[in-house]
């Protein structure tokens, strides 16, 4: 089966443009997760959708990002305006609903640099 | 709520070496336990996976045991190459409010593997 797909892969902004990330999961995966990960540490949950309903955003800096997932597939992550500390990478995960024994399958992620 | 710690890097061994990389965890209930990888210029991977108490994983020639009396999930492998230089993760997955599973990661172990 098709992987988790991501674009674009690398993006360079100035800080306080505006970036939006796509995300496309593995086909029937029913949950969706954005991850951040800044160089040197763990990936950091920034949301997590079921279908096209928010679960958790919990550390989600909602002044500046946000991401939606419209009829329960793709989905796009949006910082306005970005900032020199959002400088990361982004990873898309998606997994099946139901399994007791689920497992996240990433994708390769977009590495944003902002100057 | 939910952390993992494992043990700072960079890690440097010769090719064959053994290899252990430590990691513990805090959380409530009986979460799974995961170790990814990240190879240069790639994606988080599924590296092994142990759902309950005294399971083992195994891929690859690593292999982890969950440990729940010491709350550890501590990667092993016998023999390494150096193709295994790599980051390695260790993550425990916990249920959230709302439902699905959150993956909560530690801060990433980098193995550097020697001729």
């Amino acid at each position: 089966e098709a992987g988790v797909a991501q674009s674009p892969r690398y993006k360079i902004i100035e800080k306080r443009q505006s970036v939006a990330f796509w995300c496309n999961p593995i086909s029937g995966h029913a949950t969706l997760y954005w991850y951040q990960q800044i160089l040197g540490q763990g990936p950091k949950l920034l949301i997590q959708f079921q279908n096209n309903g928010v679960v958790d955003d919990s550390q989600l800096p909602k002044d500046r990002f946000s991401a939606e997932r419209l009829k329960g597939v793709d989905s796009t992550l949006k910082i306005q305006p970005a900032k020199l500390e959002d400088s990361a990478v982004y990873l898309c995960a998606s997994t099946r609903w139901g399994d007791s024994q689920e497992t996240q399958y990433f994708g390769p992620g977009t590495r944003l640099l902002v100057l | 709520g939910d952390s993992v710690t494992q043990m700072e890097g960079p890690v440097t061994l010769s090719e064959e070496a053994f290899l252990t990389i430590n990691c513990t965890y805090t959380a409530t209930g009986y979460p799974s336990l995961f170790w990814y990888v990240q190879y240069p210029g790639e994606g988080l991977q599924l590296l092994l996976k142990a759902t309950k108490a005294d399971d083992k994983g195994s891929n690859k020639g690593f292999e982890a045991t969950y440990r729940k009396e010491t709350t550890s999930f501590h990667l092993e492998k016998g023999s390494v190459q150096v193709s295994d230089s790599a980051v390695y993760f260790c993550a425990l997955s916990g249920m959230v409010t709302g439902g699905g599973n959150k993956l909560t990661f530690g801060t990433g172990t980098q193995l550097k593997v020697e001729l």
